[in-house]
């Protein structure tokens, strides 16, 4: 169980297009899903919060108006990277909690298996 | 100083050794500890999840957690190639706070 989908997994794009990742939660309902960006040899980095049905919470220096996450409903959220450059370049990946009766909050995170995105 | 530390290695071991993954950590409101598994191209896998001290253990895995010392590891018993990835500590202070992660550990498992 668990099990948290995300399309494409691969997208080369030029620069000034846009390009939409989707993550969805298959076999669980998700109220919250996260988005990190990973650079080679790095840690997660956090950079938003998509809370289904409400705005997407952004940590600091994630510019929203690039970064536009839209949380439509249970099981799908998706991310939108708008007139991507170069530096755009990255590896992006989603995460959710399980939403279980009593509070999800502590729950581990389960990851999609990325996108990687390239901008020539 | 990081709230989490954790040595990027790489490390590498031969099949059927017995690996040992740590992180430390400063922050003393973390509860909930976490280790995942990423594989080249991929997204974390979650191995294992603790929640305050103590050990647990799952398969070839043991997670250990010393809130004394803030001091957590990972032990893989008879470890195979395929356990060969990136192993990265996280943690939380729970309530819906931040999950805190470590830079990852790259381990290879030689055959």
């Amino acid at each position: 169980g668990a099990v948290v989908s995300q399309h494409p997994s691969r997208v080369i794009c030029k620069s000034g297009t846009s390009v939409k990742i989707e993550c969805r939660s298959l076999d669980f309902q998700a109220t919250t899903m996260f988005w990190y960006r990973q650079f080679p040899k790095q840690s997660l980095m956090l950079m938003a919060t998509s809370n289904e049905g409400s705005k997407a919470t952004y940590e600091q220096g994630v510019e929203k108006d690039k970064f536009l996450i839209n949380h439509a409903s249970l099981t799908l959220s998706t991310l939108t990277v708008t007139s991507a450059h170069p530096e755009d370049s990255s590896f992006y990946i989603c995460s959710a909690r399980v939403r279980r009766q009593a509070s999800s909050y502590n729950s581990p995170l389960h990851f999609g298996n990325g996108t990687r995105l390239t901008v020539t | 100083q990081k709230e989490v530390e954790q040595d990027p290695g790489p490390l590498s071991v031969p099949e059927g050794a017995i690996v040992s993954l740590n992180c430390t950590y400063s922050n003393s409101a973390f509860q909930y500890f976490m280790w995942y598994r990423q594989y080249s191209r991929k997204g974390p896998e979650l191995l294992m999840y603790t929640y305050s001290s103590g050990n647990k253990e799952d398969g070839r895995f043991t997670a250990q957690v010393d809130k004394s010392s803030k001091y957590i590891s990972l032990f893989i018993r008879d470890s195979q190639p395929s356990d060969s990835a990136t192993y990265l500590c996280a943690m939380t202070a729970g309530n819906n706070r931040k999950l805190i992660w470590g830079l990852g550990t790259s381990l290879a498992v030689n055959p």
